[in-house]
Order: C-alpha cells, then sequence, then structure tokens
C-alpha cells in the first residue's frame, strides 16, 4: 500500500456517459497530480492541485474537470465519455508543489469506455 | 519537448544477470526519477538523483546521471523474475517545464526469465 488511495479500482461506462474517479493522497502530502496512461500516448500528466488550488493544466480535456477538496482528496470528473478515453488513470501525490522529494503513485484506476 | 526516453523499448535477460536501461532528456532538470510498473499496475518510485548528483545506489539498484549528456541509466544487479516490469524514467523540473508535474518517457519493458 503506498498511501495513496483510489477508487474505483475498476470502471466499465458507456459511451456518452459521465463518471468520478476519487484519489486520496498520501498523509501529510498537499499536493495531488492526475495522470492518464493510455498505449497510444503513454503517461500524459492532466492537473495537479496544491492545498485546494489549481496549480498546472496539461493535456487535460474540456470534458475532464478536477477539484481537491479542503481535506485534500481530490476528484477526477470525465464526461461525455468517449471510447478514446478509455485509459489507466493515476493519481499522485506529494509533500510539496515541486515534487523536489518524489511523488507517491496510487495504483491506479482502469476505465473502460465500450 | 522534456519528455525522457527510454533505450531500449524492451529488454530480456536470464535470472543472475545484469539489466541496463537507458534514459535521454532534452532540456535542464531538477531532478530525474525512476519508477517501476507491473503489468497493468501502480507505479512504484524506485529512486531520485537531483541534477547536482552523479550516482545513487538503493539495493540492486544503481542510477547514474550525466547532465552534461542529458542522459542517466538504471543497472538492476542479479535480475530475478520478480523484476520483470516496465520501467520508466521520469523528469522534473527545468527551463519550460511545469512546475511540480514529472515528464514520463515510453518506457523499458523489462522480462527476466527463470
Amino acid at each position: 500500500d503506498s498511501g495513496v488511495t483510489q477508487t474505483p479500482k475498476h470502471l466499465i461506462t458507456a459511451t456518452g456517459q459521465r463518471v468520478t474517479l476519487r484519489c486520496s493522497p498520501r498523509s501529510g502530502d498537499l499536493s495531488v497530480y492526475w495522470y492518464q496512461q493510455s498505449l497510444d500516448q503513454g503517461l500524459q500528466f492532466l492537473i495537479h492541485y496544491y492545498n485546494g488550488e489549481e496549480r498546472a493544466k496539461g493535456n487535460i480535456l474540456e470534458r475532464f474537470s478536477a477539484q481537491q477538496f479542503p481535506d485534500l482528496h481530490s476528484e477526477l470528473n470525465l464526461s461525455s465519455l468517449e471510447l478514446g478515453d478509455s485509459a489507466l488513470y493515476f493519481c499522485a501525490s506529494s509533500v510539496g508543489d515541486r515534487g523536489l522529494y518524489g511523488y507517491t503513485f496510487g495504483s491506479g484506476t482502469r476505465l473502460t469506455v465500450v | 519537448s522534456q519528455q525522457g526516453e527510454e533505450d531500449p523499448q524492451a529488454l530480456s535477460i536470464q535470472e543472475g544477470e545484469n539489466a541496463t536501461m537507458n534514459c535521454s532528456y532534452k532540456t535542464s532538470i531538477n531532478n530525474l526519477q525512476w519508477y517501476r510498473q507491473n503489468s497493468g499496475r501502480g507505479l512504484v518510485h524506485l529512486i531520485l538523483i537531483r541534477s547536482n548528483e552523479r550516482e545513487k545506489h538503493s539495493g540492486r539498484l544503481r542510477v547514474t546521471l550525466d547532465t552534461s549528456k542529458k542522459s542517466s541509466s538504471l543497472l538492476i544487479t542479479a535480475s530475478r523474475a520478480a523484476d520483470t516490469a516496465s520501467y520508466f524514467c521520469a523528469t522534473s523540473g527545468g527551463r519550460g517545464s511545469t512546475l511540480g508535474r514529472l515528464y514520463f518517457g515510453r518506457g523499458t519493458q523489462l522480462t527476466v526469465w527463470p
């Protein structure tokens, strides 16, 4: 157990639907990062939150949104799902906002859009 | 792009042999990290090396960093079948980078045969 908890582990849903992925960071970590891993794109950075504030956006589609709550857990919302959104979605956490001491990754949520 | 590139894409060796994976990147960095991923599972942080360091060891792992050549190598000594996994290098920081995010390569798939 890495200390970063992601739920659910697996999700199968139909095109056009909306899902919410949840991440609880490791205790004491203020930053949460979301990454998408697909066969064709590899590991892509989506978004970074630090202590409730959005710090950086990467290749995140407009159909996707995220937030970090006061208790520091984060949710990634994916809407109007397409087949191409099928991927592993990882959450990572770090102590500060620069990852100077490394990152801890969760075990991921595998999303399958059918 | 700051994204790292691993070489080789795939490596197949016998138990007991050493495995060497290389990573190249294009811009300056603050640190470089290596991660391991068992098939379809979460990313496990292996080792972090800062830009002012040249070599680090952790158990059977040895990482080197050559900032003049913008390259790093990961050596796994006396490999075991349980080392079979994908190995990713990821860079952080540096000119033009997004603060806090990791830039991943496409990974090296290591297979260790018993």
